[in-house]
């Protein structure tokens, strides 16, 4: 079965220091993924997507297929990226939808 | 623009009493899907639909409805609440899923916090 696994519940680091959020999958086909994150009082939004090679907000993330990986890493963390993370994938193997993992709530000490 | 409006924001239940949760958006997006967040869970998928008159189950599917009658509205439907189904919903919606394409993007509502006594 498709699924999407976040190993930890919360991560503390502080400022200034890299940060690396874990995300692995199993997945059948040729997987699409997903970071999306929620702010405090504020609603889930995409971070950014593997498909892109994007960096959004200092975030990377690559798609590591031998290893069915797709870890968030960021150099130097702010203050402003504490948050819940959520890694996702796009299911599209029997039917098109997005499940997503347990996520991981970000902590960044001053 | 509202993009994705839930109502309501809270709602206390009893136990085996009924209700609605509403979801509608107004970007013109075939998929939406119904979310529920707890705790050490994330999010669990419950329903989705790829279109009109088109839903199907998702990962936690039991003891919740859907219906898909416009483009617009989704609602879903506790046919009679349980204490395990106090959680936050969400309700989201996207262009499309699983085209591999920039439209492939979940635009979440606010959320509704249901407790079930």
């Amino acid at each position: 079965a498709q699924r999407v696994t976040q190993p930890e519940k919360l991560l503390s680091v502080f400022k200034g220091a890299p940060v690396e959020l874990k995300c692995n999958y199993s997945y059948s086909g040729s997987p699409e993924l997903f970071w999306y994150v929620q702010y405090s009082r504020q609603r889930l939004q995409l971070l950014l997507r593997h498909i892109s090679r994007e960096s959004i907000k200092g975030f990377t993330a690559d798609l590591n297929k031998g290893e069915t990986s797709f870890h968030l890493k960021k150099p130097f963390a702010q203050e402003e990226d504490s948050a819940m993370y959520y890694c996702a994938l796009s299911d599209y193997s029997s039917a098109s939808k997005i499940i997503f993992g347990s996520g991981t709530r970000l902590s960044i000490r001053p | 623009n509202a993009g994705v409006t839930q109502t309501p924001k809270f709602q206390v239940l009893k136990t085996g009493q009924s209700m609605t949760l509403q979801c509608a958006q107004d970007m013109n997006h075939e998929y939406m899907s119904w979310y529920r967040q707890d705790p050490g869970m994330g999010l669990r998928l419950i329903h989705y639909s790829v279109g009109a008159g088109i839903t199907d189950q998702g990962e936690v599917p039991n003891g919740y409805n859907v219906s898909r009658s416009t483009t617009e509205d989704f609602p879903l439907r506790l046919l009679s609440a349980a204490p395990s189904q106090t959680s936050v919903y969400f309700c989201a919606s996207s262009y499309s899923v699983g085209q591999g394409s920039a439209n492939e993007k979940l635009f979440f509502g606010s959320g509704t916090q249901l407790s079930v006594l």
